[in-house]
């Protein structure tokens, strides 16, 4: 089954730090990958998605994605964090079925960047 | 406009209740979606239509009614629920091509089943 993980229920950093939130896939053919963000009592925002050949792509709000076929990995960063990043990160990726095009979530990683 | 609004923000329902679910794109976006999530949890689809007609069911009980009576509209009608159907619902839209499309949420629809 093609599915996304994500390892880490939370991370915390530090305020000015570098973040990363891991994502893997178990994909077969090329991945359609996308990372979502949730802050609290809203609906999700897009941040960025995979483009078959760049193996960092950037996204919005300063953040980006490395893309790591033989890891298997596509994990999402930042190189300054802010404490207003604080928020519930959603790794997703997007099948082709029968019926049409299905986002399907990883379980998603806390963020927490304190002062 | 790009925005996916859903009404109402908040929902109070008896068991025995009927209600709907509404929410309205102007993007132009001919997929449309819903998905339900419980507190801390991810999305889980329920519905897709593409084109106006509904292409993906994921086995949802039938106390959950979709309907797409235009490009622009996507409704859920609700009877019957039980409390477990307590959760917040999220709509969404998007073109139908290319596949790597991104999808636009709405800010959902948090209901309680009491």
């Amino acid at each position: 089954a093609q599915s996304v993980a994500q390892p880490e229920d939370q991370v915390n950093v530090a305020e000015g730090n570098p973040l990363t939130v891991k994502c893997t896939y178990s994909v077969s053919g090329n991945p359609y990958l996308f990372w979502y963000v949730q802050y609290p009592n809203r609906g999700l925002q897009f941040l960025l998605k995979y483009i078959t050949g760049d193996n960092l792509v950037k996204g919005s709000y300063g953040f980006e994605a490395e893309f790591n076929k033989s890891q298997t990995s596509f994990h999402l960063k930042k190189p300054s964090a802010l404490v207003s990043d604080s928020a519930l990160y959603f790794c997703a990726v997007r099948l082709l079925t029968g019926g049409g095009n299905k986002l399907t979530f990883g379980t998603g990683t806390q963020l927490k960047v304190e002062l | 406009d790009t925005e996916v609004t859903q009404t109402p923000k908040h929902l109070v329902m008896g068991m025995t209740n009927k209600k709907s679910l509404k929410c309205e794109q102007h993007m132009g976006h001919r997929a449309m979606y819903w998905y339900k999530q419980k507190a801390k949890k991810p999305p889980e689809l329920m519905f897709v239509y593409s084109y106006e007609k509904l292409s993906i069911n994921e086995s949802v009980p039938s106390r959950f009614s979709p309907e797409c009576p235009n490009s622009s509209l996507l409704n859920l009608h609700l009877h019957a629920l039980q409390p477990e159907d307590s959760a917040l619902y999220l709509c969404a839209s998007s073109q139908v091509q290319p596949t790597n499309e991104k999808l636009f949420f709405g800010s959902g629809t948090q209901l309680s089943v009491l």
